[in-house]
């Protein structure tokens, strides 16, 4: 039962360059969708969120994008740096009273200098 | 920064055996969590509690699971008898409210291996 799905399980840019993280979900009743970033040997990382209500959210470097037709959402990281090199999960939340997410399957990122 | 604590970083048991995995949520957090991750597969969502009760629990977390808040800052997940598909990075999360990730906060995980 794969609800949150990560195509990609690696991908490679340059520093300096745009870094496009990928994910679908199939779940209709998802309402809020995060992406944490989750190096090794350490726990996820919030890094940014998108409420279903809105079709983007920026901070900073972080820009996550929302296609609810397609149910599909990606993250941009622009510019990319080495220190982004990391497993990025993208993770989805319904409407429930325990706050569960479903996450994807992750993507590991790597920023070449 | 405030941190979701677990210990050990790293537990070995036999099979068969019971374990207890132990967190400290940050202090003023209400809502406390349960996530493990298979070696190569997804992070999984095991459980999740507030107000000394469990408010939703997956279907993973059957009777050899258990959850307790025993002294007002420890969270603990005790598995009664471990089984070999158990081996797993467990995680520990906590939340200020029902606050959709947010002020979701991961501990660094338990590694448990059952031999």
């Amino acid at each position: 039962d794969q609800q949150v799905k990560q195509n990609s399980p690696s991908l490679s840019v340059q520093e300096g360059r745009i870094s496009i993280l990928n994910c679908d979900y199939t779940n209709s009743m998802f309402d809020y969708f995060l992406w944490y970033k989750k190096y090794p040997a350490e726990g996820p990382t919030f890094l940014i969120s998108i409420s279903s209500i809105k079709d983007k959210n920026e901070d900073g470097r972080f820009t996550v994008f929302l296609n609810k037709s397609a149910k599909h959402l990606s993250l941009h990281i622009v510019p990319s740096q080495p220190g982004d090199s990391a497993v990025y999960f993208c993770a989805a939340m319904g409407n429930n009273a325990g706050n569960m997410l479903t996450f994807g399957g992750g993507t590991r990122l790597m920023v070449k200098p | 920064e405030p941190e979701v604590t677990q210990t050990p970083s790293h537990q070995v048991t036999q099979m068969g055996q019971e374990v207890i995995l132990r967190c400290v949520p940050i202090s003023n957090h209400l809502y406390f969590y349960w996530y493990r991750q298979i070696l190569g597969q997804k992070v999984e969502f095991l459980v999740s509690f507030y107000n000394n009760e469990i408010s939703e629990k997956s279907e993973i977390f059957d009777d050899q699971f258990s959850v307790e808040r025993p002294d007002g800052s420890n969270f603990t997940l005790k598995i009664r008898s471990t089984k070999l598909e158990d081996s797993a990075m467990y995680f520990c999360a906590s939340s200020e409210q029902g606050s959709f990730g947010y002020g979701y906060t991961f501990g660094s995980g338990t590694r448990l291996t059952v031999v």
